[in-house]
């Protein structure tokens, strides 16, 4: 099956720094890449997702980059500000179907003021 | 609109104990899928199903039962709970052509 690795496991920042968050997946019939965001206590929400036919997508602070022949993408966060610390996952659809998602283990993002 | 309804929101259990939690969304969500989430692994998917009457196996589906009767309701079944059952459960859907799930709040069962 899909396995889906994630690095860093842990990643602090300053205030206004950028932060990048990498995975790398192993099955190349996955062609579905979203990002979660889960704060404390919190259910995991979709920030940004990127599908195979396209190699980035940006939505203001957030950018996602897919390389297909490496099997890894990133999230990019730019501008980090307080509430952006959270853990974040990445996830692969698996399978060859967009609907069974294997997560990474996520990355504890704490953005420092 | 609800979303994505999961209840109970906390449950103790003793072990041997069986235990339904309950899903339900809103959205005419084709898929609907079983995450557990424990520190340190991430959201491990337990089941999933692509609509009524279709469910399938995930990653760790050994001691759950599903069932999709309806496209509302999507339950978990506990058959009989264990310790290393103790763990936050997340249940999600989402729709053909838009693949990004929407979670419920979770539910954090111990078993004891």
């Amino acid at each position: 099956g899909e396995n889906v690795e994630q690095h860093p496991s842990t990643l602090s920042v300053q205030e206004g720094d950028s932060a990048v968050i990498k995975c790398t997946y192993s099955d190349s019939a996955s062609n579905y890449f979203p990002w979660y965001k889960q704060e404390l206590g919190k259910r995991p929400q979709l920030i940004i997702d990127i599908r195979s036919n396209v190699g980035e997508k940006k939505d203001q602070r957030i950018a996602v980059t897919l390389n297909k022949t490496a099997k890894h993408f990133s999230l990019h966060i730019t501008e980090t500000q307080p509430e952006d610390s959270a853990v974040y996952f990445c996830a692969a659809a698996s399978g060859g179907s967009n609907y069974k998602l294997t997560f990474g283990k996520g990355t504890l993002l704490t953005v420092n003021p | 609109n609800a979303g994505v309804t999961q209840t109970p929101k906390f449950q103790v259990l003793k072990t041997g104990q069986s235990m339904t939690l309950q899903c339900a969304q809103d959205m005419n969500h084709e898929y609907m899928s079983w995450y557990r989430q424990d520190p340190g692994m991430g959201l491990r998917l337990i089941h999933y199903s692509v609509g009524a009457g279709i469910t399938d196996q995930g990653e760790v589906p050994n001691g759950y039962n599903v069932s999709r009767s309806t496209t509302e309701d999507f339950p978990l079944r506990l058959l009989s709970a264990a310790p290393s059952q103790t763990s936050v459960y997340f249940c999600a859907s989402s729709s053909t052509g838009n693949y990004g799930y929407t979670f419920g709040s979770g539910t954090r069962l111990t078993v004891v």
